[in-house]
């Protein structure tokens, strides 16, 4: 596909449960990001990739959430024990380059999380 | 600790004259700003980049400007459309190696015909 996608576009989860969200970056995209949006609000950083490496992980609000990357490309944002303040859009971007950040972020639909 | 703060408020505005959103910024010192456009259910959609050093950037119907003293960026869309109705976003970037943005919390512009 020509743009970033994510799966799946919905996720419903009892309290307590783990889920996991998966994104497609563009292909050959070097950056990439985890944004969580709560409604009403702007994307807030979660995470970052460079390739494989995490090199940011600086806004995931708990130990609970998890990230990676294995192999560059596709990348899986986890949620263990998932609470009701869990409940957002959470996003996922790439970009091509990694210039500090001058690039253009690519946003994906989104996946939105209800836990209830 | 930083903070971004756009026009809480919606904006309606007549087709065909200019919208004017603000994006206003404290305890940052932004390399780059960026805008960007999301409608409903959808991905933020970058619009405009503009850097620290330059003043104003326009891009068809769309003008941005940065004022690094007022630490304020306006953004306008000329000659609005229906079409253009949307929630905008504006996004600090370039404090860190990482790329990560720094998003305000958006305005919403609807346009009526």
């Amino acid at each position: 596909g020509a743009g970033v996608s994510q799966s799946p576009r919905y996720k419903v989860a009892k309290r307590g449960q783990d889920v996991a969200l998966r994104c497609d970056p563009i292909s050959g995209h070097v950056s990439l990001f985890w944004y969580q949006q709560a409604l009403g609000q702007g994307p807030e950083f979660l995470t970052y990739f460079q390739n494989e490496a995490q090199l940011d992980k600086s806004g995931l609000p708990s130990d609970r959430f998890f990230a990676e990357r294995p192999e560059g490309s596709v990348s899986t944002l986890k949620i263990q024990r998932t609470q009701q303040e869990d409940s957002a859009v959470y996003l996922c971007a790439s970009t091509l380059m990694d210039r500090g950040g001058k690039d253009t972020q690519y946003f994906g639909p989104g996946t939105r999380l209800t836990v209830l | 600790s930083q903070k971004i703060e756009q026009n809480s408020e919606a904006l309606n505005i007549q087709e065909g004259k200019t919208a004017t959103l603000t994006c206003n910024y404290t305890n940052y010192s932004p390399a780059y700003l960026q805008w960007y456009r999301q409608d409903p259910g959808r991905g933020p959609v970058f619009l405009l980049l503009i850097r620290e050093n330059e003043k104003e950037k326009r891009k068809e119907r769309l003008k941005v400007t940065f004022d690094t003293t007022l630490k304020q960026s306006l953004f306008h869309i000329t000659a609005s459309q229906p079409a253009d109705s949307a929630t905008y976003l504006c996004a600090l970037g370039g404090s860190s190696n990482t790329g990560k943005l720094i998003f305000g919390q958006g305005t919403t512009l609807q346009v009526k015909p």
